[in-house]
């Protein structure tokens, strides 16, 4: 699976939209771009995934460039439940892969009141 | 429905000791993954399952044993207790072809 780089930290002010960043370069053709989040403590949640098009669910907007290089997921009205670690995934399998997902550290993303 | 449902919640062994966490889920998914997680540090995948009586090792299997008798469980064991064994443990659920992992609440486990 390609390797993701994302931002370790992110501040993002209460009610506004928090773009999360990530970085794929060497992602194949095949691939798709997954998001999971963990909010302290607690198990990771899946979030949002695609391939190529932008996917948007009741959670965030997945924006996914024309390259497939990068993405962002967009969390359109930020609260303070959305503190939490954000984790950009790579892989080849759309189910979220039978044989694991390789989670890395995230960006810890921080809504300030 | 339940979910991935993991006991015990939290745990403390002493150096040597044996136990066994473990993971249940009702949603008939046959995909199902042990990860541990260091504080301050992302998932690590210890094994999986891909269906009743098969598993395989992911990237840190040392020190760990598991068994999928069933479909719906899938516990891991640990024989002879480490404190680098000391970490929170989480079992994950899928389904071929589905959206994404569903997740426990997690084991933490100390081992003194």
């Amino acid at each position: 699976d390609a390797k993701t780089t994302q931002p370790p930290s992110m501040d993002c002010a209460e009610g506004r939209a928090a773009n999360l960043p990530c970085n794929h370069s060497t992602i194949s053709g095949n691939e798709y771009v997954y998001w999971y989040r963990q909010i302290h403590s607690q198990g990771p949640q899946y979030i949002i995934h695609g391939l190529k098009n932008n996917e948007t669910n009741e959670m965030a907007s997945l924006i996914i460039t024309e390259d497939r290089k990068s993405s962002t997921l967009i969390l359109p009205h930020a609260t303070l439940r959305d503190t939490a670690v954000y984790y950009c995934i790579v892989s080849l399998d759309s189910g979220g892969g039978a044989d694991g997902l390789t989670f890395g550290k995230g960006t810890h993303l921080i809504i300030q009141p | 429905n339940a979910g991935v449902t993991q006991t015990p919640k939290f745990r403390i062994l002493k150096i040597g000791q044996s136990m066994t966490l473990q993971c249940a889920q009702d949603m008939n998914h046959n995909y199902m993954y042990w990860y541990r997680q260091d504080p301050g540090m992302g998932l690590k995948l210890i094994y999986y399952s891909v269906g009743a009586g098969i598993t395989d090792k992911g990237e840190v299997p040392n020190g760990y044993n598991v068994s999928r008798s069933t479909t719906e469980d899938f516990p891991l064991r640990l024989e002879l207790a480490a404190p680098s064994q000391t970490s929170v443990y989480f079992c994950a659920s899928t389904r071929q072809g589905r959206n994404g992992y569903t997740f426990g609440s997690g084991t933490r486990l100390t081992v003194v």
